[in-house]
Order: structure tokens, then C-alpha cells, then sequence
């Protein structure tokens, strides 16, 4: 199993610039999240979606879209980048969100915005 | 979401039990406690969860007091490697919480040799 898997590693974009950050898993799971981890900070969550079709805000949605079309795939859109959204993006998963099951985190795309 | 507290940094030497508190003095009965750990910026690795009971898994034992008030991650052997940030979380699968973990500062472990 391959897990989380996130593309790109790295990316570096102009200020105004779009791009779609991916994230796919090939645990069947759920439930599959996004968050950013600024520079000596926590993760904040961005988006979240508890099964295909379902996506919802979390803490910092403002600037960036979600989808889940298929169980697999829960991509991350930035629709006008911008040097506050520099940052460590990461992609999560869980079994379920109605039980406390543990959560696989992806390796990170390293954003850097100009 | 309870908040949690833990301390900003603590030292361990290799082959010494690592013991990690965080305190949830504001947990409510449905919320669980999660520990995970961070490695170089990688991606977060789940450690082990608990409710009220104690729990060991192959990496750590949970302590979590009775009052549900506090808890103690142990890393009964620490290795260089296991030098990272904890995380302590308090989530309520299933409710309102919708799955979300909520990460703070965490703890930054140092294992000396």
C-alpha cells in the first residue's frame, strides 16, 4: 500500500498564479483532510470531507477550493496564490470520522509563493 | 474541542523512558485523547489514543489520570530517532468534530546520546 500520496513535493508559484495540489489514498478511507503548517506553527486544518460528494470548511478555507468526486482523490485548489499561502501543505486520512481511528498524513508539498 | 497544554520543550537520554505530559483540563466525556509526532517536518505519525483507560501499543504507553484532567505519553526506551515534536489532541470522534484534529505547539523532544 502506498498510503498517502501527495503531488507535487515542491512547487513555487508567481503571486496570482493557480494550481491544484494532490492528494490521493488507496486505503478506502472516508474521511480525508487538508492542512498548512506555517514556520514553528501547528497544522491548521483548511478543508475536510467525510466521504465522496461532502466537503466542508475547517479553521482557514479563505483562498483555497476542495472536491471529492471519488473516495481516492481529495485534491487542494489554490485559486489565486498568494505569499501568505507559502507554505507546508499536508493531506490526511482516516478510516472513519465517526469512530476515533487513527489518521495517515501524506509527506508534504512545500509551497512557495512570490 | 478541549485546549491542551504542554510544555514547549523536554531532554531525554537514549535508552531512558521519555514521559510527556499535557494537560485537558477542560475535556469533556466524549472526547478522546490523541498523541502524534512530527519528525523533520514530515508528515504527522499517529502515537496511540485513548479514552479513559490506560493503552500501550508497540511504540508508547497513554496515562491518562482519572479525573480525565491530564495525560502522560511514556516512550519506554527512547532512541535518537524518536527526537520530534508531540503532539497532544483531544477530539470527539464521531460529534462535532467531524474527524478534525486540532494541533497546537506541541512538545520538542530532545533524546541526547
Amino acid at each position: 500500500n502506498a498510503g498517502v500520496t501527495q503531488t507535487p513535493k515542491f512547487q513555487v508559484l508567481k503571486t496570482g498564479q493557480s494550481m491544484t495540489l494532490q492528494c490521493a489514498q488507496d486505503m478506502n478511507h472516508e474521511y480525508m483532510s487538508w492542512y498548512r503548517q506555517d514556520p514553528g506553527m501547528g497544522l491548521r486544518l483548511i478543508h475536510y470531507s467525510v466521504g465522496a460528494g461532502i466537503t466542508d470548511q475547517g479553521e482557514v478555507p479563505n483562498g483555497y477550493n476542495v472536491s471529492r468526486s471519488t473516495t481516492e482523490d481529495f485534491p487542494l485548489r489554490l485559486l489565486s496564490a498568494a505569499p501568505s499561502q507559502t507554505s507546508v501543505y499536508f493531506c490526511a486520512s482516516s478510516y472513519s470520522w465517526e469512530a476515533p481511528t487513527e489518521a495517515f498524513f501524506g509527506q508534504g508539498t512545500r509551497l512557495t509563493v512570490v | 474541542d478541549a485546549k491542551t497544554t504542554q510544555p514547549t520543550s523536554m531532554d531525554c537520554a537514549e535508552g531512558r523512558a521519555a514521559n510527556l505530559p499535557c494537560n485537558h483540563s477542560t475535556i469533556s466525556g466524549n472526547e478522546y485523547v490523541y498523541w502524534y509526532r512530527q519528525i523533520h517536518s514530515q508528515g504527522p505519525q499517529y502515537i496511540i489514543h485513548g479514552l479513559k483507560n490506560n493503552e500501550t501499543n508497540e511504540m508508547a504507553s497513554l496515562i491518562i489520570t482519572e479525573d480525565r484532567k491530564s495525560s502522560t505519553l511514556i516512550l519506554p526506551h527512547a532512541t535518537l530517532r524518536d527526537t520530534a515534536v508531540y503532539y497532544c489532541i483531544v477530539s470527539n470522534a464521531g460529534g462535532t468534530s467531524y474527524g478534525k484534529l486540532t494541533f497546537g505547539q506541541g512538545t520538542i523532544l530532545t533524546v541526547h546520546p
